[in-house]
């Protein structure tokens, strides 16, 4: 079962806009999670995390929100790059395991 | 330090065969995980192997199989092929302690015919 879930398979952003990439999560072990980022033919790349005692994450433009009573986390770009275009994967991690459970992704395209 | 290595990066096989892929971590990581990804089922964990022992499994047919050396290298196998086996598998490395972030290499492009 997919333990983690990103319903949006797709989102186009324009460039200098913000960009928003959710993912709902099902297990309540997960404690700590990761977003990925993913180009054609490469492997995914670590982008951000954040553990289950915070709310909220920041690195440069990109931050990371987690709303644990909702069981949703959300990853915010601002502001929003062509670079930026690829799929996103988020990942639930719990403190029993050694596995990511990752969600399907999604593809963000940013237009200049 | 030179990043995660996987040979080959693309494989074309027929069904029925089996076939092995590898994985160098990087240096000093002695976790290595493998993940399956294709299109309709994102990326799905196979297993994973720390210091030369399989510590946690996916849920995947017996017919995936992996074993670890001591220089921390990994391969996987996959016997009896099946067109569904088609996909792009990666291998991940980590450092011991357990909420660090696992780094992944390019991936092996896996086609079943």
């Amino acid at each position: 079962d997919q333990q983690v879930k990103q319903n949006s398979p797709s989102l186009s952003v324009q460039e200098g806009r913000i960009s928003i990439l959710n993912c709902d999560y099902t297990n309540s072990m997960f404690d700590y999670f990761l977003w990925y980022k993913k180009y054609p033919a490469e492997g995914p790349t670590f982008l951000i995390s954040i553990s289950s005692i915070k709310d909220k994450n920041e690195d440069g433009r990109f931050t990371v929100f987690l709303n644990k009573s909702a069981k949703h986390l959300s990853l915010h770009i601002v502001p929003s790059q062509p670079g930026d275009s690829a799929v996103y994967f988020c990942a639930g991690l719990s403190n029993s395991g050694y596995a990511l459970n990752f969600g399907k992704g999604t593809s963000l395209l940013v237009t200049p | 330090k030179a990043g995660v290595t996987q040979t080959p990066r693309y494989l074309i096989k027929t069904r029925g065969q089996q076939v092995t892929l590898s994985c160098s971590p990087i240096s000093g990581h002695r976790s290595v995980s493998w993940y399956q990804q294709t299109p309709g089922q994102g990326l799905q964990f196979l297993f994973e192997y720390f210091s030369e022992t399989q510590r946690n499994k996916g849920n995947f047919p017996g017919r995936f199989s992996g074993r670890q050396f001591s220089n921390s290298r990994s391969e996987m196998n996959v016997s009896t092929l099946e067109l569904g086996d088609s996909a792009l598998y990666l291998c991940a490395s980590k450092e011991e302690s357990h909420y660090n972030e696992q780094f992944f290499g390019p991936g092996t492009r896996l086609t079943v015919l």
